[in-house]
This record gives structure tokens, C-alpha cells and sequence, in this order.
């Protein structure tokens, strides 16, 4: 069964400072990969994913990841951090390795941002 | 379009009563999910349907949990009866398949539900 973990349940990080939210993954197929964000009390919202393309995905808000296979990560970055940026963040992967079979979820990251 | 919409937001209801959840998803998708997050859990799959029948309820806790799609536009989720350890946030999702194959699911805002 695929599945991801995301290593740091808490980060921190200085306003301007660089982002760096790690995942690894574990998948018996090439994998789908995402990184979804939540802002308290709200669902989740898609940043990026990556689906057998550019192995760099860019996303929304100045976010991108990196799928490395040899090292099965799929590191989330951001090169200045926002105060906006403060929330959960989860990376998931397809559950077939593609499909639409639905999602498996890391236990998320909550990113904090220190003025 | 107006995103996934779930109703009820907030649900504080006593041990023992029936709860019910529902879920409009986007328009044309095809592909519906119900997840449930705890603290302690995560992000949890219960259920998912394809074109309004039930594929995988594999994540389904137990029978006191049911969940229904009567057409394309409508959802529910059911607990009954409901319990403390039910007290989560549940949300539902749809999607569509894309030519890549990656199903990008959309979530709606959830719901909160508190079982005292």
C-alpha cells in the first residue's frame, strides 16, 4: 500500500526565512504525489503535485517540490516565508498510484511563522 | 462553481442520537469521498463512490457509520448511533479523472461534528 510520511509534526521559521517541509513516501508504483494546505477551520486546498512530468513542480502561493525517486522524498519549499503561509500542511499520495481511487494522507505539518 | 458544499458545519449532538452529513459535490465530477480527521488519526478515507455507487467502504469504522449517494449532485453520511470517539471533523471531496490519470481532489470547508 502507498503511503507517506512527513517528518516534523511542528516547523518554524522566521518571516522571510526559507521553508522547508519534508515528505517521503512509499509507493509499490510510480507514484502521484501532492501537498495540500489547511488554514484553520477550512478544507484542504491543493498547492501542487507532480504526476510523472518535471521532476520540480511549481504550486501556488511561491510553493514548489522536488520528486526525487533515489531518495523517495518529496520535499515541499518555499525560498521566503510569509506570515500568510502559517498553517497545516499534508502531504498525500494516490492510493493506486493513479486512478481516482482516492488519497493516503501524511499526519500533516503544522508550519509556524515567527515575526 | 461553488466548490464542495457540506452541510451541516457544526454538529453538537448528544450520545446515542442519529447524525447526519451531507455533501453537494462539484457539478461533472464523478468521484465523491468522505474523510474523517482527528487529532489522533489524521486524515482518514472512509468511503468513496464512483458515478453514485459505493466502491471502497473498506475505512468505514463500523456499521453504526452508512453512507449513501442517491444521484450525482447529493451525499450523506450517517452515524447512528453516534458516539464520543465520533466527535472529528468530516469532510467530503470529489474529483474527476484528468487525461494525466491524477485525481486532484477538492474538499469542501467540512464538518465539525461534537457527540457528548
Amino acid at each position: 500500500a502507498q503511503s507517506v510520511t512527513q517528518l516534523g509534526s511542528h516547523v518554524s521559521v522566521s518571516e522571510g526565512a526559507l521553508v522547508l517541509l519534508r515528505c517521503n513516501y512509499s509507493s509499490s508504483v510510480p507514484p502521484y504525489l501532492f501537498w495540500y494546505v489547511q488554514y484553520p477551520n477550512q478544507g484542504l486546498q491543493l498547492l501542487l503535485k507532480y504526476t510523472s512530468a518535471a521532476t520540480l513542480v511549481k504550486g501556488i502561493n511561491g510553493f514548489e517540490a522536488e520528486f526525487k525517486k533515489s531518495e523517495t522524498s518529496f520535499h515541499l519549499t518555499k525560498p521566503s516565508a510569509h506570515m500568510s503561509d502559517a498553517a497545516e500542511y499534508f502531504c498525500a499520495v494516490s492510493r493506486s498510484g493513479g486512478g481516482a481511487d482516492g488519497l493516503t494522507f501524511g499526519k500533516g505539518t503544522h508550519l509556524i511563522i515567527q515575526p | 462553481d461553488a466548490g464542495v458544499i457540506q452541510s451541516p458545519r457544526h454538529e453538537v449532538t448528544e450520545m446515542g442520537q442519529e447524525v447526519t452529513l451531507r455533501c453537494k459535490p462539484i457539478s461533472g465530477h464523478d468521484y465523491l469521498f468522505w474523510y474523517r480527521q482527528t487529532m489522533m488519526r489524521g486524515l482518514e478515507l472512509l468511503i468513496y463512490f464512483n458515478n453514485n455507487v459505493p466502491i471502497d467502504d473498506s475505512g468505514m469504522p463500523e456499521d453504526r457509520f452508512s453512507a449513501k449517494m442517491p444521484n450525482a449532485s447529493f451525499s450523506t453520511l450517517k452515524i447512528q448511533p453516534s458516539e464520543p470517539r465520533d466527535s472529528a471533523v468530516y469532510f467530503c471531496a470529489s474529483t474527476s479523472l484528468g487525461p494525466a490519470g491524477a485525481n486532484v481532489l477538492t474538499f469542501g470547508a467540512g464538518s465539525r461534528l461534537t457527540v457528548l
